[in-house]
């Protein structure tokens, strides 16, 4: 299963809602989890099964979506959230990620 | 908490075998399952294959025909063997927990194949 990720980067001010799209080349139910990734450091579960937040995340990260479309949201841009984002689908094997999303501050 | 580790060699010559083990602790071995990703510099990541204690694994098809994943439950450990290298499988390696959600990570190991 293809996961393409859109876009693949941006740059937003502080306190900016920003939004990061995924589409899976077929449908997956909710099978989507959301990973930050900082530089020279291991990907960090965010959001599992499209829209749950993992223990300890904070709540201006959200995801949502089902099927073939998802999109994960940041309320209010923070600048600790400077990092690579990445979508994971695990409905079929093998697991597939998005290409990725580099957000940066303006 | 739990925690992974990954050891191994950082240098494999191109056509030999890269070998890595991930290392638990703060958790058993002997529940879920146990996960392989890699990522090339400046680029995503490519999920490569997990176990289950049992010993049933699974593999990335683009990578099959290479990979072996095994398990040593009375060591807490979990190990990757990727033969035939090229430069191509130049990388950060990353053990997780999981086979669905990768909810924990070792902090990776770049292996480089160079003569």
């Amino acid at each position: 299963i293809q996961m393409t990720q859109s876009p693949s980067s941006l740059s937003a001010s502080v306190g900016d809602r920003v939004t990061i799209t995924c589409q899976a080349s077929q449908g997956i139910s909710n099978y989507l989890n959301w990973y930050q990734q900082k530089p020279g450091k291991a990907p960090e579960l965010l959001i599992y099964d499209a829209s749950n937040l993992e223990t300890g995340v904070p709540s201006r990260f959200s995801g949502s979506g089902s099927g073939t479309d998802f999109t994960f949201t940041i309320s209010s841009l923070q600048p600790e959230d400077i990092a690579t984002y990445y979508c994971q689908q695990y409905d079929n094997l093998p697991l597939t990620f998005g290409g990725g999303t580099k957000v940066e501050i303006k | 908490q739990v925690q992974l580790q990954e050891s191994g060699p950082g240098l494999v010559k191109p056509s030999e075998t890269l070998s890595l083990t991930c290392t638990v602790s703060g958790d058993s071995i002997s529940t879920y399952y146990w996960s392989w990703i890699r990522q090339p510099p400046g680029k995503g990541l490519e999920w490569i294959g997990y176990i289950y204690y049992s010993g049933s694994s699974r593999y990335n098809p683009s990578l099959k025909s290479r990979v072996t994943i095994s398990i040593d439950t009375s060591k807490n450990q979990f190990s990757l063997k990727l033969s035939s290298v090229t430069a191509a499988d130049t990388a950060v390696y990353y053990c997780a927990r999981d086979g669905s959600w990768l909810q924990y990570w070792g902090q990776g190991t770049l292996v480089t194949v160079s003569s």
